[in-house]
């Protein structure tokens, strides 16, 4: 079963608005971590954000964490059509050694 | 530069015939997976190996075999028991921080398999 689910499944955007996902989970996580993935390529890791941190950035990202309602955001601002891409979630459990658990996936499509 | 490289790219296979996928990575990371990928569907974990010599299933292991006999490959057999094989493969690398969970993948490029 998955423990990440993005939402919404799909985004359409224009160059310069914001773009915001949002992630949520079932168990008690250690990380959470937010991938990038262009169609029919490999995985790029953006950025992870620990179980007891609330908020990170990282040049046009900013990531946020709600533990009590188990859910994270993804928020791309002023996004570019470079930022087309599927991006998905991954959580790290308390109970696992350190395996992922990736979520299916928000496809986002900025056009210019 | 480090990487992960995965081979062939794309490859079609006859129902009944076992395939094998090539994953060798030169980063120096512990701990190798491997995840398949549906249309439209997230990653599920296939197998995974901390350390040499030794793996662990994951989520949907039936059907595939793994081998681990060098830090920096990490093959997959397609074998003919999968009965659903046609799937975009990914192979990952980690160095292997289990104590603090912070493990942070690197991705191949995926090798996409097509059963005719």
């Amino acid at each position: 079963s998955q423990q990440g689910e993005e939402d919404p499944q799909a985004l359409s955007i224009q160059e310069g608005e914001n773009a915001t996902m949002n992630c949520s989970y079932k168990t008690s996580i250690n990380n959470l971590q937010w991938y990038r993935q262009n169609s029919g390529r490999g995985l790029v890791h953006l950025i992870l954000i620990r179980s007891n941190e609330r908020e990170k950035h990282s040049g046009r990202l900013r990531v946020t964490l709600d533990t009590s309602k188990k859910s994270s955001s993804l928020l791309i601002t002023a996004s570019r059509a470079a930022d087309t891409a599927s991006y998905f979630c991954a959580t790290v459990t308390t109970d696992s050694w350190g395996k992922l658990q990736f979520g299916a996936g928000t496809q986002v499509v900025v056009t210019p | 530069d480090g990487g992960i490289t995965q081979s062939p790219k794309y490859l079609f296979r006859k129902e009944g015939q076992n395939v094998t996928l090539s994953c060798e990575q030169n980063l120096n990371h512990d701990a190798m997976y491997w995840y398949r990928q549906d249309p439209g569907q997230g990653l599920r974990l296939i197998y995974y190996s901390q350390i040499v010599n030794d793996f662990q299933k994951g989520d949907i292991a039936e059907g595939y075999s793994v081998s681990r006999e060098k830090k920096e490959s990490f093959p997959l057999t397609v074998t003919s028991a999968q009965k659903n094989p046609t799937a975009f493969y990914l192979c990952a690398s980690s160095i292997d921080r289990a104590a603090s969970g912070a493990n942070v993948l690197t991705f191949g490029a995926g090798s996409r398999l097509t059963v005719l």
